[in-house]
């Protein structure tokens, strides 16, 4: 069965700095993955997708990579800004699982002005 | 262009009552989505519609039920409230179901309490 981990939990920056999210899962065999950005009492945005034939996407100060044979993604953010403050979900699909995605639990980041 | 849009907001039910859960798009998808969302865990599948007419379960169907009423709605009922439900549900939608490159379009949530 997936399974989609995602360090740290949390994490609080000073606002300018680049940081770095991770996120992990245990088959390889996956058709995309997607970054998500989800604001308290809010829906989730969908921020980037993988196909697992890519290595990397990037909108703006973001940057994702997917490295399938190792089983890990990360989400870049540079030059961090206090509106940036949200929790980031990262998911898989991997055809299995009714065809759906697979969630990790997020990392709440928090950037300090 | 609304989006995927949900009622109620929020509502707080007690043991063994029942209710609805709505959930619109606007964008002509053809699947929608009914997730649970819990503290320290990730975001769970309760039920899917891959097209307008049919339902399946998903990761977590247990004590709910789907109806897909046309092509911009699918409402998650429950019957019989318990505890255990009280969560954050989100209804999503995608153009398509099981195609590569496809993302999900998620409303803002409802937030139940069970007492």
């Amino acid at each position: 069965k997936q399974e989609v981990t995602q360090i740290p939990a949390a994490l609080s920056v000073p606002e300018g700095e680049n940081l770095v999210l991770n996120c992990s899962f245990t088959d390889s065999a996956i058709y995309n993955l997607q970054w998500f950005r989800q604001d308290p009492g809010k829906g989730l945005t969908s921020l980037l997708l993988i196909q697992s034939s890519q290595r990397e996407q990037t909108s703006g100060r973001l940057n994702a990579s997917l490295d399938k044979s190792s089983g890990r993604s990360t989400l870049y953010i540079a030059a961090s800004q206090p509106g940036d403050s949200a929790t980031y979900l990262c998911a898989v699909w991997d055809g299995g699982s009714q065809g759906n995605l697979i969630f990790g639990k997020g990392t709440k980041l928090s950037v300090k002005p | 262009n609304a989006g995927v849009t949900q009622t109620p907001k929020f509502q707080v039910l007690k043991t063994g009552q029942s209710m609805t859960l709505q959930c619109a798009q606007d964008m002509n998808h053809n699947s929608m989505y009914w997730y649970r969302q819990d503290p320290g865990m990730g975001l769970r599948l309760i039920y899917y519609s891959a097209s307008e007419g049919t339902t399946d379960k998903g990761e977590v169907p247990n004590g709910y039920n789907v109806s897909r009423l046309n092509k911009r709605e699918f409402s998650l009922r429950l019957e019989s409230a318990a505890p255990s439900q009280t969560s954050v549900y989100f209804c999503a939608s995608s153009e398509a179901f099981r195609r590569r490159g496809e993302t999900q379009y998620f409303g803002p949530g409802t937030r139940l309490l069970v007492l």
